[in-house]
């Protein structure tokens, strides 16, 4: 059980080049999330997948697009990168683990993470 | 809105002292969730605890506790007698409850760096 997954660990890309980043999951959780982390500003929410087919748009989508290819991959797209699209990526899935009252919420469980520079 | 605070920028202690760790949040809702995640020098994010707003108990795992105070909207966690282990950035989280077949996001503050020195 590897958990979440997540390829390559590093790159380098040049301003205007296109990479797409794999995310898979092997714990059958239904929703599926990308966020970058940079320095003093914690980790933003991208875009996310809430179940296989449909996919939403986060905190911070521009410059990026996503696939959920199945219930267990979520690729993160960057069609043309810029420098300030240099960051750490982090791919999460989530379970639905708790219920209150009628209220309920997901646990996110994080892959190791991205590291991605724009030159 | 929605939005998480964590004043402390970065902590410096020495092993084995105590050492709180503060989160306090904003929401409209009254029925939410409280996370804390743990990012070690090798950058993979750990989930800690998950707390919901109606359960104000605090909790102890080990050397780890979390006090949930409603009351002035905080959600601190405290290490005791820490350890070299410990050095990391901690993250505090809030979701608000989804009655819906949607999935929840998590709004993260901007994390503390503890560094314990031996």
């Amino acid at each position: 059980n590897a958990g979440v997954t997540q390829t390559p660990k590093f790159q380098v890309l040049k301003t205007g080049q296109s990479m797409t980043l794999q995310c898979a999951q092997d714990m059958n959780h239904n929703s599926m999330y990308w966020y970058r982390q940079d320095p003093g500003m914690g980790l933003r929410l991208i875009y996310y997948s809430a179940s296989e087919g449909t996919t939403d748009k986060g905190e911070v989508p521009n410059g990026y697009n996503v696939s959920r290819l199945n219930k267990r991959e979520f690729s993160l797209r960057l069609e043309s990168a810029a420098p300030s699209q240099t960051s750490v990526y982090f791919c999460a899935s989530s379970e639905r683990t708790s219920l209150i009252t009628s209220g309920y919420t997901d646990t996110q469980y994080f892959g190791p993470g991205t590291r991605l520079t724009v030159l | 809105a929605q939005k998480v605070t964590q004043a402390q920028t970065e902590i410096s202690v020495v092993e084995k002292e105590d050492v709180t760790l503060d989160c306090v949040y904003e929401t409209r809702d009254t029925t939410y969730y409280l996370f804390w995640y743990k990012q070690p020098p090798s950058g993979e994010l750990v989930f800690l605890i998950r707390r919901n707003s109606f359960d104000e108990q605090n909790e102890i795992s080990g050397r780890y506790s979390w006090n949930f105070q409603k009351s002035t909207s905080s959600f601190n966690f405290t290490i005791t007698a820490s350890q070299v282990v410990d050095s990391a950035v901690y993250f505090c989280a809030l979701s608000e409850a989804n009655y819906g077949g949607a999935t929840n996001k998590l709004i993260f503050g901007t994390g503390t760096l503890l560094a314990v020195q031996p």
